[in-house]
């Protein structure tokens, strides 16, 4: 079976811009998460997807974050507009409702100017 | 709110020898699930180990096993015969089983370095 997979793997944005960052989760898989890392803040939950319904949606990040889920096998994670301090690397990754483990795909670096 | 603490910032041991990682857990859920998962240089994020909260046995998987102690809201990870390659970040994370999300809580994470 092929795991998440997330493109682009790298984006470089001006500040102002908006970028779009997409994933597709292991199929099958109902349970969808984007999470962003920094060395200093770690692992932060952005967004939570169950069967396309939005389940959790990051406080902190709601004005300029938005991730949707097209459809079951699709997500995408827009920043708008973004900014120097977005500079991170994003994580999507699933997981089967009642499998509990978390299958991330490889992630996407992006650093904004 | 569920937290997850994992106090070493970074061990650093000589391949073929034996390494434990520690992390200790709050959660007012009575029964919950405790993961591990591995984080390469690559960044890539790999699920290694799980341990349900309800079961005595210590989760066991290839070389990782777990050190589970409910009393203490302990999970530690031993990772025996130790190979280069197991050189990365380690988080511990958890989730309760009675809760309509599956959203996890993770620790900080600690490096790990393997030497030659």
């Amino acid at each position: 079976d092929a795991g998440v997979t997330q493109t682009p793997r790298h984006e470089v944005a001006e500040k102002g811009q908006t970028i779009i960052l997409k994933c597709e989760p292991v199929s099958g898989h109902n349970d969808l998460f984007w999470y962003r890392q920094t060395k200093i803040q770690g692992l932060e939950l952005l967004s939570y997807f169950r069967s396309k319904s939005l389940m959790e949606d990051g406080g902190a990040f709601k004005d300029r974050f938005k991730a949707e889920m097209l459809n079951s096998s699709f997500s995408t994670l827009k920043i708008q507009p973004t900014e120097p301090k977005d500079s991170a690397v994003y994580l999507c990754a699933s997981s089967l409702e009642g499998s509990y483990e978390q299958y991330f795909g490889p992630g996407t670096r992006l650093t904004v100017l | 709110a569920q937290k997850v603490t994992q106090t070493q910032t970074s061990i650093s041991v000589v391949e073929k020898t034996t390494v434990t990682m520690d992390c200790v857990y709050e959660t007012r859920d009575s029964s919950y699930f405790l993961f591990w998962y591995k984080q390469t240089a690559s960044g890539e994020i790999v699920f290694l180990i799980r341990q349900d909260s309800y079961k005595k046995e210590n989760a066991t998987v290839g070389h990782y096993s777990l050190n589970f102690q409910k009393p203490k809201s302990s999970i530690g990870l031993i990772i025996t015969a130790t190979q280069i390659e197991d050189s990365a970040v380690y988080f511990c994370a958890m989730r309760g089983i009675n809760t309509n999300t599956g959203k996890l809580t993770f620790g900080d994470g600690t490096v790990l370095t393997v030497k030659p």
